[in-house]
């Protein structure tokens, strides 16, 4: 069985600084995705950015980076020049792609907390 | 618009009866999802369907139940079995092998 794991429950970042998210997991698949979502108080889950694990540059979405070490099973996620609007609950999820539509598996999620 | 409604928002029922959370799509995918948010949980999956007429169990899948018999819709019925069944429920629906999914606006279930 697969699991993620979040160590970081809660987090703060000054306005404009850079924050790194951590997240590592573990599975003795090979082919699989990564994923970090965004849960804002509005509760609404929003996909931030997703890995292919068969690739190893690492995604970038405009202030959204991973830096992912396969060999470490480690995906975390910085964001950069943060804004009151990052301020949500982070999960970090694995998905396996060898057969048909298969389910998230998630970690327990970091609160982030952007402070003017 | 395309995109996953859930009905209701808030929903409070009376412990020992059954209730059914409504989600719906009309993305035109395959796949549905159900999962359970508790506090410092994260995300556990209750159940999953790849296509209609077929659904599988997740790992918190007792005291839960589900139908797929229309591609759109993916009913989730809570029953009085479940024990602890006060949550923010989500839903989601995925296009196919290797997508993310997407995720439908909750219903937070009270029950006392």
């Amino acid at each position: 069985a697969q699991t993620v794991t979040q160590s970081q429950p809660e987090m703060s970042v000054q306005e404009a600084e850079t924050v790194t998210l951590s997240c590592t997991y573990d599975t003795s698949e090979s082919n699989y995705y990564l994923f970090w979502y965004k849960q804002p108080p509005s509760r609404q889950m929003i996909l931030v950015i997703r890995q292919e694990a068969y690739k190893q540059q690492n995604a970038t979405e405009n202030r959204f980076s991973v830096n992912f070490q396969k060999a470490a099973k480690s995906f975390s996620l910085k964001i950069s020049d943060s804004q009151l609007g990052d301020t949500a609950m982070y999960f970090c999820a694995f998905m396996l792609t060898y057969s048909g539509n298969t389910p998230l598996v998630f970690g327990k999620g970091t609160r982030l907390s952007v402070i003017a | 618009d395309g995109g996953i409604t859930q009905s209701p928002k808030y929903l409070f029922r009376k412990e020992g009866q059954n209730v059914t959370l409504s989600c719906e799509q009309n993305l035109n995918h395959d796949a549905m999802y159900w999962y359970r948010q508790d506090p410092g949980q994260g995300l556990r999956l209750i159940y999953y369907s790849q296509i209609v007429n077929d659904f599988q169990k997740g790992d918190i899948a007792e005291g839960y139940s589900v139908s797929r018999e229309k591609k759109e819709s993916f009913p989730l019925t809570v029953t009085s079995a479940q024990k602890n069944p006060t949550a923010f429920y989500l839903c989601a629906s995925s296009p196919g092998t290797a997508n993310e999914q997407y995720f439908g606006p909750g219903t937070r279930l009270t029950v006392t």
